[in-house]
């Protein structure tokens, strides 16, 4: 199978500050990697589109300047949560697939509380 | 958009019954479609996949049937367990088009008591 991880699992964060979530693939090369939002009891939401080598593509209502995205790599992609809020709070997921398109491999989560 | 339509948000089942969940999608040109399971405070799990050229598909314990005309997904549950519990997501993609990513339904919440 395809292996995603997240760093860190959990993060807790004053408010204003920026939080930066790793997401890699373990086992494959991936050009394109998701970022995903998910608020308690509801389905995940996506973010961003992000792309090896080049800028991440956002999705409709979510701030390119505060969820900056870097895909430096074929399996890695970061993404920085910027002056962080409350509302920020949230449970963030990436996924990545082999190819282009296909089957996607979600990553275990990263759980970002502001205070 | 978020696929929205025929689900349950929540379903309880025994232990040892089958289990059904329905998903509705909502774009006629999608093909690709995947079932995931998430347990809570993890990230989604796959289960179980089935592209628009097949009707029906079967793993471990459960089974895909894909409906295109009314574009109606459901998972079947063979003698659900315990560990079965969670919540599961259909999610839809356009293959082909690369870098797309998944639609996701807002998710059925099986509980399965023993």
């Amino acid at each position: 199978g395809a292996v995603v991880s997240q760093h860190p699992s959990w993060v807790i964060c004053k408010s204003g500050t920026s939080v930066k979530i790793e997401c890699r693939s373990l086992d494959f090369q991936a050009t394109t990697m998701f970022w995903y939002r998910q608020f308690p009891k509801q389905s995940l939401m996506l973010m961003a589109t992000s792309n090896e080598g080049s800028k991440a593509t956002y999705e409709q209502g979510v701030e390119k300047d505060k969820f900056l995205i870097n895909h430096a790599s074929l399996t890695l992609s970061t993404l920085t949560v910027t002056s962080a809020h409350p509302e920020d709070s949230s449970f963030y997921i990436c996924s990545a697939g082999k190819f282009v398109s296909d089957t996607q491999y979600f990553g275990p989560g990263t759980r970002l509380t502001v205070l | 958009g978020e696929s929205v339509g025929l689900h349950l948000p929540t379903l309880s089942v025994q232990e040892g019954d089958n289990s059904i969940i329905n998903c509705a999608y909502s774009n006629s040109a999608s093909d690709y479609f995947i079932w995931y399971k998430q347990e809570s405070g993890k990230g989604p799990q796959f289960i179980i996949d089935i592209r628009s050229n097949m009707d029906k598909r079967q793993g471990q314990r459960v089974t895909v049937l894909l409906n295109k005309t009314v574009k109606h997904l459901s998972l079947q549950i063979a003698a659900t367990q315990p560990g079965d519990s969670a919540v599961y997501f259909c999610a839809e993609n356009i293959m082909g088009q690369a870098g797309t990513a998944l639609i996701f339904g807002k998710g059925t919440t099986l509980s399965v008591s023993s």
